[in-house]
């Protein structure tokens, strides 16, 4: 079956623009996580989504937001650019809460010039 | 707050040969899943092993295994049979089985690991 799909995979924008990526969890998984890869942090979460409502929320500006629709896929948008959010933004799925175990996506890999 | 630590930030190791990797964490919950994950360099991360924290018994999947010490809160990865394909980045990670928490991974900050021929 279709793993979990991250559409686009490479994006370059420049300082102050918005951004919104997008996720499609595989197929029958109702949670949808997101996280920041950059080489300095690491890989940080950024927020959780189960049900079209968010569960959960890493330590992240309110620039950085999501949804997640009836179809279980999810988008995050990323509002006024800085160059620190360049990264790969990595998309996961799982079954539902507490599972134990995610599913990644490829991933998203925003420059921000 | 959780921690996870990985205090090799590189590795390498020769085909067929074993190498480990460490782990350590810190949390005053006493259940909770720990997870080694594999990114190479494609970028698409895998999950190598899965260990419960009730589960006494260490976890294997082929070639990797686990040696789970809860008391030290310890979790290593023993990679057995080295093979080219190996070459990745390796996480650790922790989730708390805590409702609220949700799926939410801490990751260590990795051990590139390179296996050479």
């Amino acid at each position: 079956k279709a793993g979990v799909t991250q559409t686009p995979r490479y994006l370059i924008k420049t300082r102050g623009q918005q951004v919104t990526l997008s996720c499609s969890p595989i197929s029958g998984h109702r949670s949808v996580s997101w996280y920041q890869q950059t080489p300095g942090q690491g890989l940080q979460f950024l927020f959780e989504y189960f049900s079209e409502t968010q569960r959960n929320k890493g330590n992240f500006p309110g620039r950085f937001s999501g949804r997640q629709f009836s179809n279980s896929r999810s988008e995050m948008n990323v509002s006024t650019l800085e160059l620190g959010d360049s990264a790969l933004y990595l998309c996961a799925s799982s079954r539902g809460p507490n599972t134990g175990e995610l599913f990644f996506g490829e991933g998203s890999r925003l420059t921000v010039l | 707050a959780q921690t996870v630590t990985q205090s090799q930030p590189e590795m390498s190791v020769q085909e067929a040969e074993t190498v480990t990797l460490s782990c350590t964490y810190d949390t005053s919950e006493n259940n909770y899943y720990l997870f080694w994950y594999k990114q190479p360099p494609s970028r698409q991360m895998i999950l190598v092993i899965r260990q419960e924290a009730y589960k006494q018994q260490n976890a294997t999947e082929n070639r990797f295994s686990v040696n789970f010490q809860k008391a030290a809160k310890s979790f290593s990865l023993k990679i057995s049979d080295s093979q080219l394909g190996d070459t990745a980045m390796y996480f650790c990670a922790f989730m708390s089985s805590l409702n609220q928490a949700g799926t939410a991974l801490i990751f260590g900050k990795g051990t590139t690991l390179s296996v050479s021929s």
